[in-house]
């Protein structure tokens, strides 16, 4: 079936370090990629998606590229800020069969950005 | 747009009691989602609904657990009885059925049973 595995955290940087959190897929079928980022106390929310491969899905200075050659699909910022401290989660969506509609998700990697 | 609405957002109940998460989606939206989250076992998909039905339950830990979407804007999610074990934040999310599937999460109910 289909999985997601993010590298294991808690990652902890200094403002304006370069942030990388892995993640790689399983999948069936192709798959639409996501990043979604959980801040404390709240819901999870988008932060971007790649819908194909060599895609790059980006917002508020985070980056991911859809590599289907090595089923991966990095986070990357140049730069964090302490208010990026959050839990993030890699997802993927299998268009084919009876499982449309369902985000199967990784495990999170808490991330936490000093000053 | 609210998006998804949530209630109660915090719930403290004992052993042994009913409980009951409600979940309002975003008009228009096909499907909808309950998630649990934990520390030990993280974001776990319990059940989702197209269009009202039950697609796949096979998420609900056991027959203590059920959920029902009698309309498009609500959908309920039911324990009981409560045990300890069932402290979580229960996320309900919903979607389109078109386009690259972007679900939409509410804040989230977090369920304590002592």
């Amino acid at each position: 079936g289909d999985s997601v595995t993010q590298m294991e955290g808690p990652v902890t940087l200094s403002e304006e370090a370069f942030l990388t959190i892995n993640c790689t897929y399983t999948a069936t079928g192709y798959p639409s990629l996501f990043w979604y980022v959980q801040y404390p106390g709240e819901g999870l929310q988008l932060l971007l998606k790649a819908t194909k491969a060599d895609d790059k899905g980006s917002n508020k200075g985070f980056e991911a590229t859809y590599r289907k050659e090595t089923t991966s699909f990095h986070l990357e910022k140049g730069s964090v800020q302490v208010s990026d401290s959050a839990v993030y989660f890699c997802a993927l969506s299998d268009p084919g069969g009876t499982s449309y509609g369902k985000l199967t998700f990784g495990q999170g990697t808490i991330l936490t950005v000093h000053p | 747009d609210a998006g998804v609405i949530q209630s109660p957002r915090h719930e403290v109940t004992e052993m042994g009691q009913e409980v009951t998460l409600r979940c309002k989606p975003i008009s228009g939206h096909d499907y909808l989602f309950w998630y649990r989250q934990t520390m030990m076992r993280g974001l776990e998909l319990l059940i989702y609904f197209n269009n009202n039905v039950p697609i796949d339950d096979s998420g609900m830990p056991e027959d203590r657990f059920s959920a029902k979407m009698p309309n498009a804007s609500f959908s309920t999610l039911k324990i009981q009885p409560s045990e300890p074990r069932d402290s979580a934040v229960y996320f309900c999310a919903s979607s389109r059925a078109r386009g690259a599937n972007v679900l939409t999460f509410g804040a989230g109910s977090r369920l304590t049973v002592l």
